[in-house]
């Protein structure tokens, strides 16, 4: 059970535009940055995004993402088959003293 | 460029003990932070250990306390965990990464070492 919240799945077809959910609470998401990261089968993780909205370098555009209170959202807009892969994100928790992490969402290219 | 490597996992029995460490280049590495990070087959990520710049503050996961130690030698850019009393449960592939700034999420993974608890 992860301590942030995502759905286990989401799909759209070439071009679409998705959404990706992760919900928190008031010690992680509600008081700390937020990241994203995409994670090939058998790779380590790769920084998507970083202090909630940031791009990180290389990352195309077509990828952003925004926080409210203790929820936060990587959209993916004119999707593309390359993009099929899993997606999670992660913040500091203050009471954990520790990162969380989102069980992560695998998303699918119709 | 920023690099991050792993070694160290491997077979061990229920009970056992392993030293896993992690090489860094490519950044002032007493500046960041430094954590371990596991996956479990088929599962989602855990934070396991961290441990500041200077290595005065350490932190670690429930699951870990008292069994396993996280150190680091600023001179050489490394940076350890000493896993003990090592479970089934403790199988997983172990990522070391680099905090992007103070105990913000990591920007940089490494790619991970497989620790196997088996008899």
């Amino acid at each position: 059970q992860s301590v942030l919240t995502q759905p286990p799945s989401a799909s759209g077809t070439p071009g679409q535009r998705v959404t990706i959910s992760c919900s928190g609470s008031s010690s992680n998401i509600g008081s700390n940055y937020v990241s994203w990261y995409h994670q090939l089968p058998g790779t380590a993780p790769k920084l998507l995004i970083f202090r909630n909205d940031q791009r990180s370098s290389g990352v195309p555009d077509r990828f952003s993402a925004s926080k409210s209170g203790t929820s936060a959202s990587l959209a993916i807009s004119g999707l593309r088959s390359e993009d099929e892969t899993d997606y999670f994100c992660a913040a500091w928790d203050d009471s954990l003293s520790g990162w969380v992490f989102g069980g992560g969402t695998r998303l699918t290219v119709l | 460029e920023v690099q991050v490597v792993e070694s160290g996992g491997g077979l061990v029995q229920p009970g056992g003990s392993l030293r896993l460490s992690c090489a860094a280049s490519g950044f002032t590495f007493s500046n960041f932070a430094m954590s371990w990070v596991r996956q479990a087959p088929g599962k989602g990520l855990e934070w396991v250990s961290g441990i500041s710049g200077s290595g005065d503050s350490t932190y670690y996961g429930d699951s870990v306390k008292g069994r396993f130690t996280i150190s680091r030698d600023n001179s050489k850019n490394t940076v350890h965990l000493q896993v003990n009393s090592l479970r089934a449960e403790d199988t997983a592939v172990y990522y070391c990464a680099k905090s992007f700034f103070r105990w913000e999420p990591p920007d940089y993974w490494g790619q991970g070492t497989l620790v196997t608890v088996s008899s």
